[in-house]
């Protein structure tokens, strides 16, 4: 069974650029495995930030970007603002019914 | 506007069942591949059941397969999860979201479902 790893925590200071990682336990994330990413702050449903590993939903801030970078994928953000403070999912998908969430990564800006 | 709206959770006991409705619109529904995610407290997040736009193909998580029944009916917009054999882990808050090249896009705000005696 696989697992998928994020970072259990990050912190980056205002207006500071960060990257969060998302692994497989199964070997490299590629673009076969269609990653995506979600934000879900506190009492929130998740809100979809990138899909398909690279692509931008319509609201989502130009400053996030999506990419694959040593074997996983990679969300950068890119001039942090604090309302960015939330927790972030990575989603792998390996099949059409094995979809699996990482654990999650809180991004504390401070 | 996109919205999603659940219902429909609660509190069951073990071995009981739930349906779960999700009320869709502001997009064509009918054209939209549909999933359900599902969140324990404190927890991450967890992918349960997928369904094509049209209902003939589904798609579960091993945690459900053979316990949930996702369906849904294109001419009332409206998505369904019926949850049998249900078990203290199926806990949860349950979130529908539309599909998206295989991730989600729009998510509605969830319905809690509890399994507790």
């Amino acid at each position: 069974q696989a697992v998928v790893t994020q970072e259990p925590s990050v912190t980056v200071s205002p207006g500071g650029t960060v990257t969060l990682t998302c692994g497989s336990t199964t070997g490299d994330v590629t673009r076969g495995h269609f990653a995506s990413w979600y934000q879900q702050k506190a009492g929130q449903a998740p809100r979809a930030v990138i899909y398909d590993t690279t692509n931008k939903h319509p609201w989502t801030p130009a400053r996030f970007s999506g990419s694959l970078f040593g074997g996983k994928s990679v969300l950068t953000l890119s001039g942090a603002q604090p309302e960015d403070e939330a927790d972030y999912f990575c989603l792998l998908s390996y099949d059409t019914s094995w979809r699996i969430f990482g654990g999650g990564t809180k991004l504390t800006v401070l | 506007q996109v919205q999603l709206v659940e219902s429909g959770g609660g509190v069951v006991q073990p071995g009981g069942s739930l349906r779960l409705s999700c009320g869709a619109s502001g997009f064509t529904f009918n054209t939209k591949n549909m999933h359900w995610v599902r969140q324990a407290p404190g927890a991450g997040l967890e992918w349960v059941a997928f369904i094509k736009y049209d209902a003939k193909k589904t798609y579960y998580a091993d945690s459900v397969r053979g316990r949930f029944t996702l369906s849904r009916d294109n001419s009332k917009n409206t998505l369904y999860l019926q949850m049998s054999s249900l078990r203290r882990e199926d806990t949860a808050l349950y979130f529908c979201a539309t599909d998206k090249d295989w991730g989600f896009d729009y998510w509605g705000q969830g319905t809690l479902v509890t399994v507790s005696a």
